[in-house]
């Protein structure tokens, strides 16, 4: 069973479209991130939320929207995309925050044309 | 200056060597540190967590200097399977974690 999973694995599509991207992690944990690698592979934390409540949003454009249905979700929703959009998103989860380890899905492979 | 600064590398090391990262970091307010692996294409997993103490783990042994604020890494008898980009990470302000461009090692046979 894939602890944390997201959907879809890669997504391409056109400046100025709005696009989702699912997270769900199956490990019981209270909280859960999204973070944007760019092609530097540089990995920067975006928003974490704890037991459905928004605790870190960093400085990220508010085209971005994470929802967090239940603890075991966490969605990011873009407006309006654009070519610096893209990247490989990574949700990740943790039984807390603070020092515990992430676990991280597979990743979201996003590509803006 | 980043927060968390490594050598992005490329190390290439051959199959049985000792190799050793370090890494600086800015904050000395930062609680805990932290090295991933992430593999090509891959999500990057915690390998350890790092003691000011040193700590061991295998072939790995990772080392905390809060004086010098550096941490490091060290692998013993590389093998083709540690090839993969290792992550130094800091936790700052107690809940987010920060992470380091990565040092991309590659062990040739």
């Amino acid at each position: 069973d894939t602890a944390v999973s997201q959907t879809p694995k890669y997504l391409v599509t056109q400046m100025g479209n709005d696009k989702s991207i699912k997270c769900e992690q199956n490990l019981g944990h209270d909280t859960m991130y999204w973070y944007k690698q760019d092609s530097k592979k540089f990995l920067k934390i975006m928003f974490s939320y704890n037991n459905k409540e928004l605790i870190i949003n960093e400085t990220v454009p508010n085209r971005f929207s994470p929802k967090s249905p239940d603890k075991a979700h966490l969605n990011l929703h873009i407006n309006s995309l654009e070519l610096g959009d893209s990247a490989v998103y990574f949700c990740a989860s943790s039984q807390a925050s603070g020092y515990n380890e992430q676990f991280f899905g597979p990743g979201t492979r996003l590509t803006v044309l | 200056r980043k927060e968390v600064e490594q050598d992005p590398g490329p190390f290439n090391v051959p199959e049985g060597a000792t190799v050793a990262f370090n890494c600086t970091y800015s904050n000395s307010a930062s609680q805990s540190f932290f090295w991933y692996r992430q593999d090509c294409r891959k999500e990057p997993k915690l390998l350890m967590s790092v003691y000011s103490s040193g700590n061991e783990d295998g072939r790995f042994t990772a080392q905390l200097n809060r004086a010098s604020q550096y941490i490091s890494l060290l692998i013993r008898d590389s093998k083709l399977s540690d090839s993969a980009t290792y992550l130094c990470v800091g936790l700052f302000g107690n809940e987010k974690l920060t992470f380091g461009t990565g040092t991309r090692l590659t062990i040739i046979p």
